[in-house]
């Protein structure tokens, strides 16, 4: 079976600019949570989407958007685009919403010139 | 804040010895815990989950939660060059799906 995919895997953008990430979960997987990796820190979380429907939120400014599709993919949007949002993006899918384990996506590296 | 801590390393251990990684935690009400390895540019990768106290061993790793402490560890034993990575310690608290501390870098020697 295939694991979570993200598209694209490296991005290059200026400042100023916006950003569409993709994901989609393992098959069968109904929540997706996206994080954020900056070097040398662990994963901060950002959303959240279970059955297409937010559950939760991080400490990230309101540039940071996500939605959930039909098929339970997701795409996260990053508008106004920092120097700090350069970053590793990471997908991760679970089966429900609660305290399932969590399976993480290649990620994205985005990199903000 | 819930926060996750861990000492960022580098642990530096020889082929063949047991590695010790430790993680505490703030949150009271934690109530699933996880330990990931990621390698330098990949992704966190599942090692262990453990949710009550004591340990849970896989193969060559064991996690030991004790929640009176707020405290969870992984033991690699055998450690092998192939183990040298980043271990991160995640912790499930309630509505954000995981916290995680900034990792612990382990290096195997051999």
């Amino acid at each position: 079976d295939a694991g979570v995919t993200q598209s694209p895997t490296h991005l290059i953008k200026t400042r100023g600019q916006q950003v569409t990430l993709r994901c989609s979960p393992i098959s069968g997987h109904k929540s997706v949570s996206w994080y954020q990796q900056v070097l040398g820190q662990g994963p901060q979380f950002i959303f959240q989407y279970y059955e297409k429907e937010e559950r939760g939120r991080g400490n990230f400014p309101d540039r940071f958007s996500a939605r959930q599709f039909p098929n339970y993919s997701s795409e996260l949007n990053v508008n106004a685009l920092l120097l700090g949002d350069s970053a590793l993006y990471l997908c991760a899918s679970t089966i429900g919403g609660g305290s399932d384990t969590q399976y993480f996506g290649p990620g994205t590296r985005l990199t903000v010139l | 804040q819930k926060e996750v801590e861990q000492n960022s390393g580098p642990l530096s251990v020889p082929e063949g010895a047991i590695a010790s990684l430790n993680c505490t935690y703030s949150d009271r009400g934690s109530q699933s815990f996880f330990w990931y390895r990621q390698y330098s540019g990949k992704s966190p990768e599942l090692i262990m989950s453990i949710y009550s106290n004591g340990d849970k061993e896989d193969g060559r790793f064991t996690a030991q939660l004790n929640k009176a402490s707020q405290y969870v560890s992984l033991l690699i034993r055998d450690s092998q060059p192939s183990d040298s990575a980043t271990y991160l310690c995640a912790v499930y608290s309630g509505n954000t799906p995981l916290v995680f501390g900034k990792g612990t870098r382990l290096s195997v020697i051999a």
